[in-house]
């Protein structure tokens, strides 16, 4: 069964600053697709960044990009130029590659942005 | 194009007593799955469908039941609530975007209390 470890229950990150949140998983498929979701206090589910794992270019969406290694199974996220509404939770999730298949989550870590 | 919708938003029920959780998409979409939230435990998969008339277990399914009988709606029983199903719950519903990569979108979630 795929594992999904997110090892860091809380970090803080000043305003203007870079933060990098840790996620490793476990799996023993060679095709499947890695997330980033983000919870803020509205408990909406919002995604961040995809990644797909036969792509071996790290996924950028503005500030928010992943340092994807494979052979590690690690899919980092790091925040640049953090901002006060970055403070949330962040759900690292896999799911296999068959296209209909259910996300597994990590636990999450809490991001507090200081000002 | 409402996306996912939920209702209700907040429930509190005795134990013993069931309920439904509604959840509808307007977006066509097959893959539809139900999560529960609870605190340090990430998003856990209680059941999800592929379609209309298919549905399958997740990883904790036990005193839930689910029924797909349109591609719009999933709705979540409890039979006989429990205080261990105290949680906030999340419908999800996800369509595919190319070579099997998709995209998961989720409800505004539903906070349920079992006293």
């Amino acid at each position: 069964a795929q594992t999904v470890t997110q090892s860091q229950p809380e970090m803080s990150v000043q305003e203007a600053e870079t933060v990098t949140l840790s996620c490793t998983y476990d799996t023993s498929e060679s095709d499947y697709y890695l997330f980033w979701y983000k919870q803020p206090p509205s408990r909406q589910m919002i995604l961040v960044i995809r990644q797909e794992a036969y792509k071996q270019q790290n996924a950028t969406e503005n500030r928010f990009s992943v340092n994807f290694q494979k052979a590690a199974k690690s899919f980092s996220l790091k925040i640049s130029d953090s901002q006060l509404g970055d403070a949330a939770m962040y759900f690292c999730a896999y799911s296999r590659n068959s296209g209909n298949t259910p996300l597994v989550f990590g636990k999450g870590t809490r991001l507090s942005v200081i000002a | 194009n409402a996306g996912v919708t939920q209702t209700p938003k907040f429930q509190v029920l005795k134990t013993g007593q069931s309920m439904t959780l509604q959840c509808a998409q307007d977006m066509n979409h097959e893959y539809m799955s139900w999560y529960r939230q609870d605190p340090g435990m990430g998003l856990r998969l209680i059941h999800y469908s592929v379609g209309a008339g298919i549905t399958d277990q997740g990883e904790v399914p036990n005193g839930y039941n689910v029924s797909r009988s349109t591609t719009e709606d999933f709705p979540l029983r409890l039979l006989s609530a429990a205080p261990s199903q105290t949680s906030v719950y999340f419908c999800a519903s996800s369509r595919l975007l190319d070579r099997d990569s998709y995209e998961q979108y989720f409800g505004p979630g539903t906070r349920l209390t079992v006293t």
